[in-house]
């Protein structure tokens, strides 16, 4: 059972370009998000998606996007990366939108350094 | 500002001993949850809260959540090397809201 899966586990960018970090999750869940991680800061939550076709902003959205066109799937596209998106990113994914008897299932992170 | 502190930020204690972290707010929330996150690992979840002054025990771990709901607390017994991680409290202020993350205590169990 693979879980959440994030590509790549590590990505070097020059400002101004743009990727997508992928994620994929085979558990059928319905929830899934984005978050980053700095240090100091705890998990800031990007974007997240509450069912296919379904997105909404975070705490800290600016600079990305995000879509959900199917249930398994939900890539992170960063439009023009900046020094300041130098981070650590995460995508979480759980059976219902934030129930609280539904924990969060994370995959193992993409280190993005933009230089 | 965040709106869950997390304190220590860091602790380094021996294997045996015991320790307590905590998990603050101003705001009152409908749920909290305890992760351990290791190096190059996203978070696992430890344990879900959601009622004031609940209790639960993991093992050696025991976790309490505030009479007002604004607050939790994470003691480990005899801590152990494997315990060594980030400890991460996240909150939801009310059902259907997306979980608030704190900055996390770095535990480092030493031999």
């Amino acid at each position: 059972n693979a879980g959440v899966t994030q590509t790549p586990k590590f990505q070097v960018l020059k400002t101004g370009q743009s990727m997508t970090l992928q994620c994929a999750q085979d558990m059928n869940h319905e929830y899934m998000s984005w978050y980053r991680q700095d240090p100091g800061m705890g998990l800031r939550l990007i974007h997240y998606s509450v069912g296919a076709g379904i997105t909404d902003q975070g705490e800290v959205p600016n600079g990305y996007n995000v879509s959900r066109s199917t249930t398994e799937d939900f890539p992170l596209r960063l439009l023009s990366a900046a020094p300041s998106q130098t981070s650590v990113y995460f995508c979480a994914s759980s059976v219902k939108a934030t129930s609280y008897n539904s924990p969060l299932h994370f995959g193992n992170g993409t280190r993005l350094t933009v230089t | 500002t965040q709106l869950l502190e997390q304190s220590p930020q860091f602790l380094s204690i021996q294997e045996g001993e015991n320790l307590t972290v905590y998990c603050n707010s101003s705001s009152v929330f409908s749920s909290l949850q305890w992760y351990r996150q290791e190096p190059g690992e996203g978070p696992v979840l430890l344990v879900t809260v959601v009622t004031g002054g609940e209790v639960k025990k993991l093992k050696r771990l025991t976790f309490q959540f505030g009479d007002a709901r604004k607050d939790s607390s994470l003691h480990i017994t005899a801590a152990q090397t494997g315990d060594t991680g980030l400890y991460l409290c996240a909150g939801a202020r009310n059902y259907g809201q997306n979980f608030v993350f704190g900055p996390g205590t770095r535990l480092s169990v030493l031999p």
